[in-house]
């Protein structure tokens, strides 16, 4: 069975930095392209970014770029989101997903707010 | 950049009813391998995005047969048959790109029970 569990979330400041973790089970995580996608409280869904099976390309949505960073762990099954100069538009339940989106995580809520 | 457009944002819907809803994008979503990725995605209170349909009108694994998508170049539409009390919930559209990245949902529709 496919599972994809998110931790790492929770309050801080603006302009703080937080990394999320999505813990990857129940398939070949090194073979597959993730995704992180997010939504901001009572909002639609909009993409953050994207990394290779390999980790070796990644891209990003425009508002997050050079701020953001995603990151995969092959060895752990592991994907991450390192989010630094965080603002209040970025607080967000964040999912990770599989390539195509078939599968997602629960989400975490990452709260930015002084 | 991509814009998807849905309507109605928000359906009310008797049991047992059908429902439609339509997501338009601003470019044709036809890629040079022919297919077009354009997804649907149903977000039940509370709950993560599951995707339902994939590449148009592609059904996924343990969705109802009550679900079909359809669709062309920029106009696609989402149908549910004969609306049941699980369904109630907001649909997502969502097209693909791969290259330059670029995912990018509707705004969804809130269908609920009349």
């Amino acid at each position: 069975e496919v599972q994809l569990v998110e931790s790492g979330g929770g309050l801080v400041q603006p302009g703080g930095s937080l990394r999320l973790s999505c813990e990857a089970s129940g398939f070949t995580f090194s073979s597959i392209w993730m995704h992180w996608v997010r939504q901001a409280p009572g909002k639609g869904l909009m993409w953050v970014a994207r990394i290779h099976y390999d980790g070796s390309s990644t891209s990003y949505a425009e508002s997050v770029k050079g701020r953001f960073t995603i990151s995969r762990d092959n060895a752990k099954s592991t994907l991450y989101l390192q989010m630094s100069s965080l603002r209040a538009d970025d607080t967000a339940i964040y999912y990770c997903a599989r390539a195509g989106f078939d599968y997602w995580g629960q989400g975490i809520l990452v709260t930015v707010s002084s | 950049d991509v814009v998807m457009t849905q309507s109605p944002l928000s359906l009310p819907v008797t049991l047992g009813q059908p429902a439609s809803i339509s997501c338009r994008s601003s470019q044709s979503l036809v890629h040079s391998d022919v297919n077009s990725y354009l997804n649907w995605f149903q977000q039940r209170p509370g709950q993560s995005p599951r995707r339902l349909i994939y590449q148009v009108s592609n059904r996924d694994s343990g969705v109802p047969d009550r679900f079909s998508g359809s669709g062309s170049g920029t106009d696609f539409t989402l149908k549910i048959s004969r609306v049941e009390a699980e369904d109630v919930g907001v649909y997502y559209c969502m097209q693909a790109r791969n290259w330059p990245p670029m995912y990018t949902f509707g705004q969804g529709t809130k269908l609920e029970i009349k």
